[in-house]
């Protein structure tokens, strides 16, 4: 059964904690990526990687951290650094070129 | 019933009814365009893409129109139902932008009314 996985769905921290979110895709894609998207709002781009060991930052990268040393796994860590880190954090995954698959996404709440 | 993605993120129609939701795309460079399909705390759904050399593709129940010329994009939906209810976007490509980037519109929520 292909896909991307996204874990916890739900995730709740205290301010002030560093926290980080699951990604894996057994899709065989080399490119893997990071949306944020706030109620209402459409999605943002925090980080993305095109290959193993290599990723760039998107438009709103500041607070956030990721790794990718596999290619089927991207953890994106939310440090305290980020300001505003409620949000539902979506993950995908492409073959350069075609649409981008997205996983089921985890809810942030940070009180 | 129409509505363009940025100025009316709503759009009602009664089930059965064909569905047009468009969005206005920002660089003329932009060689790459996706609809995706998003319910209520789930991750968007590919619907549909097309490339800038088309002017039109079709699906099924869905086709998507692109015009170059003044830079905008139309997703159809005939026959619309219950279940297509949800935030559709709109992504677009632009090549210098790295392999696959994508830039999306705010959304446009579908609500079909029974």
């Amino acid at each position: 059964d292909g896909g991307i996985t996204q874990s916890p769905k739900y995730l709740f921290r205290k301010e002030g904690q560093n926290v980080t979110l699951s990604c894996e895709q057994n899709l065989n894609h080399d490119a893997m990526y990071w949306y944020r998207q706030d109620p209402g709002q459409g999605l943002r781009l925090i980080y993305y990687s095109q290959i193993v060991n290599d990723f760039q930052k998107g438009d709103i990268a500041e607070g956030y951290s990721v790794s990718r040393e596999k290619k089927e796994s991207f953890p994106l860590t939310v440090t305290s650094a980020q300001k505003n880190p409620t949000a539902f954090y979506l993950c995908a995954s492409s073959t350069p070129g075609q649409e981008q698959y997205f996983g089921p996404g985890t809810r942030l709440t940070v009180t | 019933g129409e509505s363009v993605g940025l100025h009316l993120p709503t759009l009602s129609v009664q089930e059965g009814d064909n569905s047009i939701i468009n969005c206005a795309y920002s660089n003329s460079a932009s060689d790459y365009f996706i609809w995706y399909k998003q319910e209520s705390g789930k991750g968007p759904q590919f619907i549909i893409d097309i490339r800038s050399n088309m002017d039109k593709r079709q699906g099924q129940r869905v086709t998507v129109l692109l015009n170059k010329t003044v830079k905008h994009l139309s997703l159809q939906i005939a026959a619309t139902q219950p279940g297509d209810s949800a935030v559709y976007f709109c992504a677009e490509n632009t090549p210098q932008t790295g392999a696959n980037n994508l830039f999306f519109g705010t959304g446009t929520r579908l609500t079909v009314i029974p």
